[in-house]
This record gives C-alpha cells, structure tokens and sequence, in this order.
C-alpha cells in the first residue's frame, strides 16, 4: 500500500513563527504537492514538485516557501505565519501526471 | 464562475436511500476523479475516468465527455457513507482542477 505521511495531524503557531510542515511518501512517486483545503473552496494548489530538488508554483503560494532535497520528502514552509494561513494542508503524491494522487491524512494548522 | 461546479453543496439523506451527487465542468480534461474525505482530513481516491462508466462496490461513478457532466451514485446507502464526496478534472496540462465537495449525511 501507498504511504504518504505528515508530520503532524495538529499543529497550533503564533503569528511570525516559522512552521515547517513535513510529508514523506514510501513509493518512489516522482510528483509531490502540497494543498491547502478551506470551507468552500475546495482544495487550492500552493506547489507541487515534478522531482529533486525541482519545484513549481501553483494558484496560491504567496507567504509559502517549498523544499524537495530527497525524493521523499516534500517541506512546505510558512516563513512568517500569519492568521489568514489557518487552514488543512494536505500533502500528495504520484507516480507520473497519468497517475492518481495519494494524500496524507493532513495537519490542520492553527495561526494564533 | 467556477471550472468544476459540484452539487449539491450538502445532502442529508435517510439509510437506503439512492444517493447522486452531480460535477459539471467546463474545461477539457484528459480524465475526472471522484474522491471521498472522512471528518478527520484523510481524502481517498474512489474513481478515475474518462469515458463511460465504472463501478466499484455500491459506488457508480459515470462521466458524460459531450456534456461535461459526471455523476457519482451511491445505492443503499449507509451512515458509513456519510463524508464529503469531491470531484476533480485532470486539465490537458494534468494539473488537477477541484471542485468545492459535497458534504453527505446519511442518518440511521
């Protein structure tokens, strides 16, 4: 079975921290993305990886940085949190873009 | 407007009944998805189609590629069932379009 883990399920900052939210997959997926998922709108894309060390942004990655060093690994990085970054990220992965997305369970960040 | 428009936005419905939830979308796509999230976060692919029709338990999922619609129907449905149901379009470039979910409940 496809695994792809979070680092965590729960995760509470104050505004200006630095988060590092961390997801690891165990298939060798070439691609990695990372989500963000509020009431009513749906899922939105704030970057994906196509492979090491390469990284593209999606609809809305302004305040996120990304980092994808081992294959498995995919970083998501709010440099300086703020309140309106309060949401569900979700991280996924596949194999090639003919492929399905697998997901991780989601850490839902709180911004105090 | 919205390229992948789901309905409805919430359903409640009683156990056994026939349940469908629609996805309309405007773009070309290269396949459709249906997937279901569970309160918790954890979201699981169900379907992954591009013409036709598929099947997978008391889930059917059809897609109408001429009128850019698809259905997903649950039948006899149970209180397990009970998730938000989403619906998204690989685009021609295969970057994945979401719709919004729809939220079902099913009572006992």
């Amino acid at each position: 079975d496809v695994k792809v883990t979070q680092s965590s399920r729960y995760l509470v900052k104050r505004t200006g921290e630095k988060v590092f939210l961390e997801c690891v997959q165990d298939m060798d997926h070439e691609n990695m993305f990372w989500y963000r998922q509020d009431p009513g709108l749906g899922l939105r894309l704030i970057y994906f990886s196509y492979d090491v060390k390469m990284k593209e942004k999606g609809d809305i990655p302004e305040g996120y940085s990304v980092s994808r060093e081992k294959k498995e690994r995919f970083s998501l990085i709010l440099e300086s949190a703020s309140t309106n970054q309060t949401s569900m990220y979700l991280c996924a992965s596949r194999w090639t873009p003919y492929n399905e997305q697998f997901f991780g369970p989601g850490t839902r960040l709180t911004v105090l | 407007k919205n390229e992948v428009e789901q309905s409805p936005q919430n359903l409640t419905a009683q156990e056994g009944e026939f349940i469908t939830i629609n996805c309309s979308y405007s773009v070309g796509i290269s396949a459709l998805h249906w997937l279901q999230q569970h309160p918790g976060g954890g979201i699981v692919s169900l379907f992954m189609l591009s013409s036709g029709k598929k099947k997978h338990g008391r889930l059917i999922a059809t897609i109408n590629i001429q009128e850019k619609h698809s259905s997903l129907h649950i039948t006899a449905s149970h209180p397990r069932d009970s998730a938000v149901y989403i619906c998204a379009v690989k685009g021609v470039d295969y970057q994945l379009i979401w719709g919004a979910g729809t939220k079902l409940i099913i009572k006992p």
